[in-house]
């Protein structure tokens, strides 16, 4: 079957660095995708990696390794506004998303 | 209309009844998805439509029905509604020709059955 996985909760202070993983298992391999999602909210997209590296958004970098099935969304200078959850998603050999469950990641001042 | 935009935002229903949720997006994407968001599990796709005219099964098709009319309307029906069904539910769309093929949120309709 197809899995994600997602570290459940992570906690961060507000300034510092926090890193959060997804390893994943899929049917065919044709992009990831890390989206923010506030509480009550929708999920928002926030990166895209298809080849594997590093790719940088300001405060937000991604990493996808795809030989180890392994990507990591790395947020910096946390602010008390990151407080969300952070959805990592694959696309598979069908052309469908599949979902991890998300990692809630509460900051704290 | 800026986006996707879905209704109603919330809605409580007797199970056996019938609903539609509506979604109407007015970016001209070719493709539309409905999904369920329940605590504990990622989004778990219930139908998609790739273009006007054609729709698929996703993971949890069963319970629902959708249509693809037009490019921007994508309705998810509940024929007879079961408490399993309580859900929130997003719709998404994305245009293939962006190359990424991102898919973009609606605001989600929260339903419960009792």
């Amino acid at each position: 079957g197809q899995n994600i996985d997602q570290p459940t909760e992570m906690t961060a202070t507000e300034g510092a660095i926090v890193q959060i993983n997804c390893t994943y298992q899929t049917s065919g391999f044709n992009g990831l995708f890390w989206y923010q999602q506030h509480a009550g909210e929708a999920p928002t997209f926030l990166s895209y990696n298809v080849l594997d590296g590093l790719e940088e958004k300001g405060r937000f970098s991604s990493f996808l390794s795809r030989s180890k099935g392994y990507s990591y969304l790395l947020l910096k200078e946390l602010q008390m506004k990151d407080s969300a959850s952070y959805l990592c998603a694959v696309r598979d050999s069908n052309y469908q998303l599949i979902w991890g469950a998300g990692t809630k990641l509460i900051i704290k001042p | 209309i800026a986006g996707i935009t879905q209704a109603p935002t919330s809605q409580i229903l007797a199970a056996g009844r019938r609903m539609t949720l509506r979604c109407t997006q007015d970016m001209r994407h070719n493709a539309m998805y409905w999904y369920r968001q329940d605590l504990g599990l990622g989004l778990r796709l219930i139908h998609y439509s790739n273009t006007a005219g054609t729709t698929g099964k996703g993971e949890v098709p069963d319970g629902y029905s959708v249509s693809r009319a037009n490019t921007d309307d994508f309705p998810l029906t509940l024929a007879s509604a079961v408490p399993s069904q309580t859900s929130v539910y997003f719709c998404a769309s994305s245009d293939e020709a962006s190359g990424t093929d991102t898919q973009y949120f609606g605001p989600g309709t929260r339903l419960t059955v009792l």
